[in-house]
């Protein structure tokens, strides 16, 4: 079965100070890792994945996030944030066969200017 | 066109009440999915479309009753709910259910009060 954990409810970070966002998952495959973003009433928008190849993987907004499959993890990363950054994040993951996507918990971020 | 839409915005409905969702893409994605969120929650799969026909129904109630009349289209039928359900409920859609490295695009949802 997967499964995604996102360890932290709450991310409080500086504007302009680099964020991190965690990630850490469980497939029984190889894991195809998605992040995707919720601003308040809205629907989720997608920022990244990690399918295969480069463990670093870039995406919208300057979001980033680094694969490591030794710790199987999937951070979100990004060097300066901003206030407009401040939303619901989601990991998410599904095997290479047909299953649903699984969704962490979300982190709330928050960017204080 | 990279956008899902999903009407209504909002919605209030009684117990007794029957009422729709719609939700539409022209992106040429084959799979359509449901989703209900609540508040501060990550979303929960209900239903995935595959070619226009059911593929997964999480064992969602009967009063919820998804229809797919064509490849750009995905309703979803409300009947006798519980104020339970009130919910944002997610349409989202997908090149295909089946590749695991499509990512899914996400409506703005349909925010539904049930009294």
């Amino acid at each position: 079965a997967q499964s995604v954990a996102q360890p932290e409810d709450q991310v409080n970070v500086a504007e302009g100070n680099p964020l991190t966002v965690k990630c850490t998952y469980s497939v029984s495959g190889n894991p195809y890792l998605f992040w995707y973003v919720q601003y308040p009433n809205r629907g989720l928008q997608f920022l990244l994945k990690y399918i295969t190849g480069d463990n670093l993987v870039k995406g919208s907004y300057g979001f980033e996030a680094e694969f490591n499959k030794s710790q199987t993890s999937f951070h979100l990363k990004k060097p300066s944030a901003l206030v407009s950054d401040s939303a619901l994040y989601f990991c998410a993951v599904r095997d290479s066969g047909n299953t649903p996507l699984v969704f962490g918990k979300g982190t709330r971020l928050s960017v204080i200017a | 066109d990279t956008e899902v839409t999903q009407t209504p915005k909002h919605l209030v409905m009684g117990m007794t009440n029957k009422k729709s969702l719609k939700c539409e893409q022209h992106m040429g994605h084959r799979a359509m999915y449901w989703y209900k969120q609540k508040a501060k929650k990550p979303p929960e799969l209900m239903f995935v479309y595959s070619y226009e026909k059911l593929s997964i129904n999480e064992s969602v109630p009967s009063r919820f009753s998804p229809e797919c009349p064509n490849s750009s289209l995905l309703n979803l039928h409300l009947h006798a709910l519980q104020p339970e359900d009130s919910a944002l409920y997610l349409c989202a859609s997908s090149r295909d259910s089946s590749g695991g490295a499509n990512e899914q695009f996400f409506g703005p949802g349909t925010r539904l009060t049930v009294l």
